[in-house]
């Protein structure tokens, strides 16, 4: 079974430009959970989608949006990008999303705002 | 003041050593997670817990819901557990991480 899989895993933009990151789940998982990591911040949780539709939601500006399509796979948007937007963001693919799920992470995406 | 709080930050053993690491956490949880990160950034889940204990292989994790405390154990520790841990809880809404704890195991 193919695991996680996000891309691009490396990218740099400039201030002021937008980004989409791109995550397949697991064949068969129907969840994606979107993380920001950081070194001040350390990890943060940006949003959950299940079945296309949007779960839960961190506490992030709005320039950060997201969207999942009916194969399960997700999109995560940063518009009007700014230097603390670098980070490495991680998604993670579960069955269901429930709480007590184990979630499989994907190598994540390693983004540089100059 | 963190609502999820590991400690140590960080933690340097001799191979074979018995390893604890701690997290306690303030909010309410659906459930804890452990996870271990290696440097280039890829995280593993290594244990789901809600109650009580879970073993697999050398890594032992426990959780007491009225304390609001998980430990995590590596029993015989080997340099290949070098990584960052990191303590995760989950509620119905959002999922809150601690700061994580750099492990380094020497030969």
């Amino acid at each position: 079974k193919a695991g996680v899989t996000q891309t691009p895993r490396y990218l740099i933009k400039t201030r002021g430009q937008q980004v989409t990151l791109s995550c397949s789940p697991i064949s068969g998982h129907r969840s994606v959970s979107w993380y920001q990591q950081t070194p001040g911040q350390g990890l943060q949780f940006l949003f959950e989608y299940f079945s296309e539709t949007q779960r839960n939601k961190g506490n992030f500006p709005g320039r950060f949006s997201g969207r999942q399509f009916s194969n399960s796979r997700s999109e995560m948007n940063v518009s009007t990008l700014e230097l603390g937007d670098s980070a490495l963001y991680l998604c993670a693919s579960l069955l269901a999303g429930g709480p007590g799920e184990t979630q499989y992470f994907g190598p994540g995406t390693r983004l540089l705002v100059l | 003041k963190n609502e999820v709080e590991q400690s140590p930050q960080n933690l340097t053993a001799q191979e074979g050593e018995f390893i604890t690491i701690n997290c306690s956490y303030s909010v309410g949880i659906s459930a804890l997670h452990w996870l271990q990160q290696h440097p280039g950034g890829g995280i593993v889940s290594l244990f789901m817990l809600s109650s009580g204990k879970k073993k697999h292989g050398r890594l032992i994790a426990t959780i007491n819901i009225q304390e609001k405390h998980s430990s995590l154990h590596i029993t015989a520790s080997h340099p290949r557990d070098s990584a960052v841990y990191i303590c995760a809880v989950r509620n119905n809404n959002d999922m809150r991480f601690g700061a994580g704890t750099r492990l380094t195991v020497k030969p």
